[in-house]
């Protein structure tokens, strides 16, 4: 059974502040990992992917991947109200198109 | 790029009726996958179409759900009868090899 663990949060963090959200999975086969950003009653939305080990950037946020730990996490600097969802870490297995979603952690970010 | 379209938007039925929903993926996926999102969960999947093929519906329940893709294009998800656990957003979403999913709006469905 693969399984793709999240903190559900709330996570609360002040405007401006860095969010640090954590994914650790059980698959060490796994080779992309993804992030969805979830805003209440709309669809998951990708705003990042990740395939191999080491930090990606784009923008305010930063997607960071330890096969070795099995872990990936995503960073948002700078964060903002607009940033306050639910954030979904979903994993793909090598050779898979069906990958496995966490259950999401809800952001915060109060003024 | 068109997006995937889902429809209808909102459903409420009673328990032990049926239900149908649609969706239409980016034009040129050839994949397409139905999920089902309870309240406060990832989402789950229930089936997985290669073309109009099925690759996967190993988490579908059978006995009540079935799903098509006749032509290859668009597909239909049935729930037949209904339960109060089906309660649930239905989101369809469409891939091409390599490339991430994109989600449809969703069927938010709600059985009473």
């Amino acid at each position: 059974q693969k399984e793709v663990e999240q903190n559900s949060g709330p996570l609360s963090v002040p405007e401006g502040a860095i969010a640090s959200l954590n994914c650790t999975y059980s698959d060490r086969g796994s080779q992309s990992f993804f992030w969805y950003r979830q805003y209440s009653g709309k669809s998951p939305e990708l705003i990042m992917s990740i395939y191999s080990n080491g930090d990606k950037e784009d923008g305010r946020f930063t997607a960071q991947l330890n096969k070795a730990s099995q872990y990936v996490s995503l960073l948002i600097r700078d964060s903002q109200p607009s940033d306050s969802a639910t954030y979904l870490c979903a994993v793909l297995s090598g050779g898979s198109y069906i990958p496995t979603f966490g259950r999401g952690t809800s952001l915060i970010v109060h003024p | 790029e068109a997006g995937v379209a889902q429809s209808p938007r909102y459903k409420i039925i009673e328990k032990r009726q049926s239900v149908a929903f649609w969706c239409n993926p980016i034009s040129g996926h050839a994949t397409l996958y139905w999920y089902q999102q309870i309240l406060g969960q990832g989402p789950k999947l229930l089936i997985q179409f290669q073309n109009n093929g099925v690759v996967d519906d190993s988490q579908l329940p059978k006995d009540r759900f079935s799903a098509e893709r006749l032509k290859g294009v668009d597909s239909t998800l049935k729930i037949q009868p209904a339960k109060l656990e089906d309660s649930a957003v239905y989101l369809c979403a469409s891939s091409a090899e390599s490339t991430g999913y994109t989600f449809g709006s969703g069927t938010r469905l709600t059985v009473v």
